[in-house]
Parts: C-alpha cells; structure tokens; sequence
C-alpha cells in the first residue's frame, strides 16, 4: 500500500494559461476525491468518482474546471484559463467501499497563478 | 449544508501538556475523521470516528454523535505534535462529501 499519489507537488503558471494535475489512488480504491484548500481554510469538496463514473461536482467547480478518471485507476483535474483566483492546494483522497469509509489524502498539488 | 465548528481556533502549549480539542456539528453525521495537516501540507488520517470512543498511542478521540460533538485528546505533547488538526464530517451515507471545519492549530513550544 504506497498511498495516494499526486503530481506535479508545485506548479507556477501565468494567468490563462491550462494546467492538469493527476493522482494516483491507492490500489484498489474504487473511490476518488478532489478537495481544494486555500490559505488558513479547511480543504473544501469539489467532486468524487466511484470507478470511473463522477457521482458528484461542487458548485465550486466551475466550467474551467475539468475531472476525469478514464479506467477507475488515476484521475486527472485540469484547469482552462486560470485565474489568481484559482491559487490554491488541490488534495487528492480515495477510498474503498460503498460510502462512510475512511478517505486517505495525498500530498497535494500546489498551484500559484501568477 | 452541514456546518462544522472547530475550538479553540489557535492553541499554544508546553511539550508535554495535555490538550482537548472540540468539533462541534449541525446535524447527524455518517463519518468523521479526524486529521493532522503537517506543516508540508499532508493531512495525515488520525480517526475515523462517527460514534464511541478509541485511543491510539498519546491521541484518542470520542465521539457523541446524539449531542453532536467530537474530542480529540492529546496527551503529553511532543513537538511533532505542531500543525492544524482537522474534523471532517460526511452528512449522509452515499453523500461522500467530507465538510471540514477551519481547525484548530496547534503550537507546542520546547
């Protein structure tokens, strides 16, 4: 069990600009979450997969935002045209089971707009 | 949504005082984790506690899910023990949405 995975852990990019970032679940987790977190908050949901189907999307995530999870393994979040607004650390989770179970986060990415 | 209430905000201790810290939530719960973000950013699972009580080493947690509350007890604390704790919560089951709260951060001075 190596634990949730994400990459890049840094990205600097200019305003506008397209960024992806991917995590890697643990094995055989067939849940995935997405969490933003800004300075001095909690991490906040945006969306979930179970396998590769996306239960879920928060009002957060607007139309510049992006999930996928192809094969139920790693998921992918890009961001269009990103704005200052948009610096944060994306958390990556998974977890297995059918609901309530614990959820395990990676390192995250974090981004800065410039 | 369901709200979740953190105390105290900031909390400053002596290594090896002894600490309570308070996750406060508006309705009934089907998962609560309680996590420890390092200073690189990594939240780190430390429960996985809708109702009851457990221990792990110097933490433990309890919590009472029909007065809606949760505890997280760290006793005599280590340095290592510094950065913001974190209760999240998961409303209803198959709704898998954890809601945080804004922590509490934790400060253990030499």
């Amino acid at each position: 069990d190596t634990g949730v995975s994400q990459d890049p852990r840094h990205k600097i990019t200019k305003r506008g600009q397209n960024v992806t970032f991917r995590c890697d679940p643990i094995s055989e987790h067939n849940r995935l979450y997405w969490y933003r977190q800004t300075l001095g908050q909690g991490p906040e949901f945006l969306t979930y997969f179970q396998n590769e189907a996306q239960l879920e999307k928060s009002r957060l995530l607007s139309d510049r935002f992006s999930a996928e999870r192809p094969k139920g393994s790693f998921s992918t979040l890009e961001i269009q045209r990103t704005e200052q607004g948009d610096s944060a650390m994306y958390l990556c989770a998974s977890s297995f089971g059918l609901g309530g179970e614990t959820q395990y986060f990676g390192p995250g990415t974090r981004l800065l707009v410039l | 949504g369901i709200q979740v209430e953190q105390s105290p905000p900031d909390l400053i201790l002596q290594e090896g005082a002894n600490s309570t810290l308070r996750c406060n939530f508006s309705d009934s719960v089907n998962n609560l984790q309680w996590f420890h973000q390092n200073p690189w950013g990594q939240l780190i699972n430390l429960f996985y506690i809708p109702s009851g009580t457990k221990q792990n080493g110097r933490l433990s947690a309890t919590t009472v899910a029909t007065e809606r509350y949760s505890l997280l007890y760290i006793s005599s604390s280590q340095t290592t023990d510094s950065g913001v704790y974190f209760c999240a919560v998961d409303k209803d089951f198959g709704n898998e949405k954890l809601t945080f709260g804004t922590g509490t951060r934790l400060t253990i001075i030499p």
